[in-house]
């Protein structure tokens, strides 16, 4: 399966600022997709990230408060903008590889908005 | 869009005993039934999978079954080890390869006790 590279690991930041993360793929990916878990809770995700085009966002997520980039087909990030302490989660990166169908997830950002 | 429940949101065992998480999904055009196995403070990790065109499968000790009609898909542990202590996620999902939307259960905490 692929590796996958995402920073930082874990910030902590001040409200109001933002936090751009990063995930670095061994390997071309069609999609990358990228997801929130706060504290002892599912996973949910944010958007799907395609090379060359917009990226699709979830009910509730939008694109001026987690903008994301996807210059080509091993890298992608997403910033999470404005920060409030509801901000305050894991945060993951995952593909999944052609002719492959599960997952294969980042190692995650925790970040804490203070 | 798809909804995916999950049960029990916490199970104790003993080891040596079996595990069982039952999940069900709303959608009955998903196709894709992943289970995911996420150790405290790690990233979450395919374990099994099914597709809707199998009733089972097993890999070792863990095994997963589909039922299609009721739609409910369930994960087994046989003799439980410790290191199996973790949070189990199901998911479900429809379309093939590159792109799928996956949704996952809420999550179940398993402890097994030695």
């Amino acid at each position: 399966s692929a590796v996958i590279s995402q920073k930082p690991s874990r910030d902590i930041c001040q409200r109001g600022t933002s936090l751009t993360i990063q995930c670095q793929v061994d390997s071309q990916v069609t999609m990358m997709f990228w997801y929130r878990q706060q504290p002892g809770q599912s996973l949910t995700l944010i958007a799907t990230a395609n090379q060359g085009s917009e990226a699709t966002y979830e009910s509730g997520f939008v694109i001026d408060k987690f903008p994301i980039s996807r210059p080509n087909l091993t890298f992608s990030t997403l910033t999470v903008s404005n920060m409030s302490p509801e901000d305050s989660s894991i945060y993951l990166c995952s593909v999944v590889q052609p002719g492959y169908y599960g997952y294969t997830f980042g190692s995650g950002t925790r970040l804490t908005v203070v | 869009g798809e909804n995916v429940e999950q049960h029990p949101s916490t199970l104790s065992v003993q080891e040596g005993d079996s595990a069982v998480i039952k999940c069900t999904y709303s959608d009955s055009a998903s196709n894709y039934f992943p289970w995911y196995k996420q150790e405290l403070g790690k990233r979450p990790q395919l374990i099994i999978d099914i597709r809707s065109n199998v009733g089972e499968k097993k890999d070792q000790r863990i095994a997963v079954t589909l039922n299609k009609t009721a739609k409910h898909f369930s994960l087994h542990i046989t003799e439980t080890q410790p290191e199996d202590s973790a949070v189990y996620f199901c998911a479900a999902s429809r379309g093939s390869g590159g792109y799928q939307k996956v949704t996952f259960g809420i999550g179940t905490k398993l402890q097994v006790i030695p």
